[in-house]
């Protein structure tokens, strides 16, 4: 078990519509990451946050969007999906600053039909 | 922008046998990581490698790195079917004001 916690496990949805995923970071880890792997695209990086900041951006599209809270829980939003986010979507943490891996959730699978 | 290859990016290889999964990265880093995923599941952290020369096993696992060279190599001994799994490289750039960088991975299937 990593300690990062990823909610829902499972997302089923339709075009058009808009989803919401959850991520609670291991305790003491002030970074969070989201991730994005389909099955032609490998793992691919969409948006880190530090302690609430936006750090950093991959190839995170505009639909997309994400915020971290004060209690470092983190969200990743999805809206007017198309059939081609239809993917797993990993959160990772880590300590900043320090040689640490990053460390991943289950992922919640969305499926958009 | 940093570039992160694996090679090869499918193996298959029968039970007991040896092989090496390489992964080569274009930009200075001295840490680097190497992760196993199996199907469908989260990534799973195996070895932190951080300077050159560093050297790491865990069971018929072992990992290496070369900073110089820009090289990681993940060294199987004597596979076992329990390993077929994807492995992951990741460049740790974030000392260079940037992130993780992953490799597209290596497919790994252990035939009996």
């Amino acid at each position: 078990d990593s300690g990062v916690t990823q909610t829902p496990k499972h997302l089923i949805t339709a075009t058009g519509q808009r989803v919401t995923l959850r991520c609670s970071p291991r305790s003491g880890d002030l970074s969070v990451y989201w991730y994005q792997q389909s099955l032609d695209q490998g793992l691919q990086f969409l948006i880190q946050y530090y302690n609430g900041e936006e750090r950093a951006k991959g190839n995170i599209l505009e639909r997309f969007s994400a915020q971290q809270f004060p209690d470092l829980h983190s969200e990743l939003n999805l809206s007017s999906l198309e059939l081609g986010d239809s993917a797993l979507y990993f959160c990772a943490s880590s300590l900043e600053g320090g040689n640490s891996p990053l460390h991943f959730g289950n992922g919640t699978r969305l499926t958009v039909t | 922008e940093l570039k992160v290859e694996q090679n090869p990016l499918f193996l298959s290889m029968q039970e007991g046998k040896n092989y090496t999964i390489y992964c080569n990265y274009s930009t200075t880093s001295d840490r680097l990581y190497w992760y196993r995923q199996d199907p469908g599941k989260s990534l799973e952290s195996l070895f932190v490698l951080l300077s050159n020369g560093a050297v790491k096993q865990e069971g018929r696992l072992m990992a290496s790195l070369d900073t110089k060279a820009r090289l990681s190599t993940l060294h199987i001994t004597a596979a076992v079917h329990d390993l077929s799994a994807t492995y992951f490289c990741a460049v740790d750039i974030r000392n260079y004001g940037q992130n993780f960088v992953f490799g597209p991975g290596t497919r790994l299937s252990v035939l009996p």
